[in-house]
């Protein structure tokens, strides 16, 4: 089955600095990339996802890039603001069956002001 | 649209009590999802369904069941609760994917789930 794994773990940045957030994937099958932000005691939500016929997608602060040869997409994020604190998870979603998606395991992000 | 909308919030159960979670949509999403999120882990996929009368395990369902018999429903039943359930539990939903591509899920604001 896909594996999704996620770097760092942890990140502090200062505030107006850049973010970037890793994650590689295992199944070639898979082929729609979404990112999730996930503040304290909240549920999960999408904040972009991209598809793998394009290679970056941008809005506003936030860039998503995916190398499908390599396997690996990221989630960068310019001159970020405290409100950016938050837990992010990466996700490949199998295009078969019941749009089977997997996780990578979360990066908790501090924005120092 | 209310979106995803799960209940209780919160709850307490003592060991061996059984309880079931509710998670209703109003999206008119075919799949349905229920995750488990441990304490700063991430989210592990207990049961899904692809429409009314059809369900399937994810990777963690033991201890839990599930039913479908309306779009809108996919309630998660604990028939034993154990301290190992004690965890965030949230129910997800989503349409399948159009020509093209996939679909995102779409999550409620879960239930907290204690077992004491």
């Amino acid at each position: 089955g896909e594996n999704v794994e996620q770097h760092p773990s942890t990140l502090s940045v200062q505030e107006g600095d850049s973010a970037v957030i890793k994650c590689t994937y295992s199944d070639s099958a898979s082929n729609y990339f979404p990112w999730y932000k996930q503040e304290l005691g909240k549920r999960p939500q999408l904040i972009i996802d991209i598809r793998s016929n394009v290679g970056e997608k941008k809005d506003q602060r936030i860039a998503v890039t995916l190398n499908k040869t390599a396997k690996h997409f990221s989630l960068h994020i310019t001159e970020t603001q405290p409100e950016d604190s938050a837990v992010y998870f990466c996700a490949a979603i199998d295009p078969g069956g019941y749009q089977k998606v997997t996780f990578g395991t979360g990066t908790k992000l501090q924005v120092i002001p | 649209n209310a979106g995803v909308t799960q209940t209780p919030k919160f709850r307490i159960l003592k060991i061996g009590q059984s309880m079931t979670l509710q998670c209703t949509q109003d999206m008119n999403h075919n799949y349905m999802y229920w995750y488990r999120q441990d304490p700063g882990m991430g989210l592990k996929l207990i049961y899904y369904s692809v429409g009314a009368g059809i369900t399937d395990k994810g990777e963690v369902p033991n201890g839990y069941n599930v039913s479908r018999s309306t779009t809108e429903d996919f309630p998660l039943r604990l028939e034993l609760a154990a301290p190992s359930q004690t965890s965030v539990y949230f129910c997800a939903s989503s349409t399948p994917p159009p020509r093209g591509g996939n679909q995102p899920q779409h999550f409620g604001d879960g239930t907290r789930l204690s077992i004491l």
